[in-house]
């Protein structure tokens, strides 16, 4: 099974300063037909999650600019340019090669 | 747009079956993709439970596969979760999900006497 290690699992950090958030898994999400199935989610306080960064590094429609997302092989980041209020929530990343699925921890975003 | 919805029981005894049914529209489940089931206990992060391709290919996570089960029913373009002999470990909010951008809004499952 690929396990999926986040770090940090809490973050503190003032608007308008970078975070960055680490995802490690212990075998690559690289597909034969050679997409890597990492993702990224936002879960808001009292909403379903929200689908941020879809392989890799690319941005679902209408996620703004300051959020980005890097890696390969079994490391990957997600950072935020310049925190915002809007910001807040648990972030966490996921493999999804089929037929398994595997979520991170979760980190824990707030604002100073 | 795709939407998603979660239906249920929010409150199940101990040692007896969980079951939810996750109807789908503006998109049919034979069509295609990966869809599923997510839950998020009380104070915890974000475990996959299980998923299937259309109407075959399911898959469950290991740790839940002795007790659950996925069906697809096309006609209703709906799918559903079982989860046999709960506990309150089982407790969580549980989502409904066509991995891996829409997500129903959740429903929450106590597992209580």
């Amino acid at each position: 099974d690929i396990v999926m290690t986040q770090t940090p699992l809490f973050l503190s950090v003032t608007p308008g300063q970078p975070a960055s958030i680490s995802c490690k898994s212990t075998q690559s999400p690289l597909h034969s037909d050679g997409k890597t199935y990492l993702y990224w989610y936002l879960q808001k306080p009292g909403q379903s999650p929200q689908l941020l960064i879809y392989e890799v590094s690319s941005r679902i429609s209408g996620v703004p600019d300051r959020f980005s997302g890097s890696g390969s092989g079994t490391d990957f980041t997600l950072k935020i340019s310049r925190v915002e209020a809007e910001d807040v929530g648990l972030y966490y990343c996921m493999q999804g090669i089929h037929p398994m699925y595997t979520f991170g921890q979760g980190t824990k975003l707030e604002i100073k | 747009q795709v939407q998603l919805q979660e239906s249920g029981p929010g409150l199940v005894k101990p040692s007896e079956t969980l079951s939810l049914t996750c109807a789908v529209s503006g998109y049919s489940i034979s069509t295609g993709s990966y869809w599923g089931w997510i839950r998020r206990p009380p104070g915890k992060g974000l475990e996959w439970i299980g998923s299937f391709y259309r109407t075959g290919s399911t898959s469950y996570n290991p740790s839940l596969k002795s007790r659950v089960s996925i069906s697809v029913d096309t006609s209703k373009n709906q799918f559903s979760l079982k989860l046999t002999s709960v506990t309150a470990a089982d407790t969580a909010v549980y989502y409904c999900a066509r991995y891996p951008d829409h997500w129903g809004q959740g429903t929450l499952v106590t597992v209580s006497p």
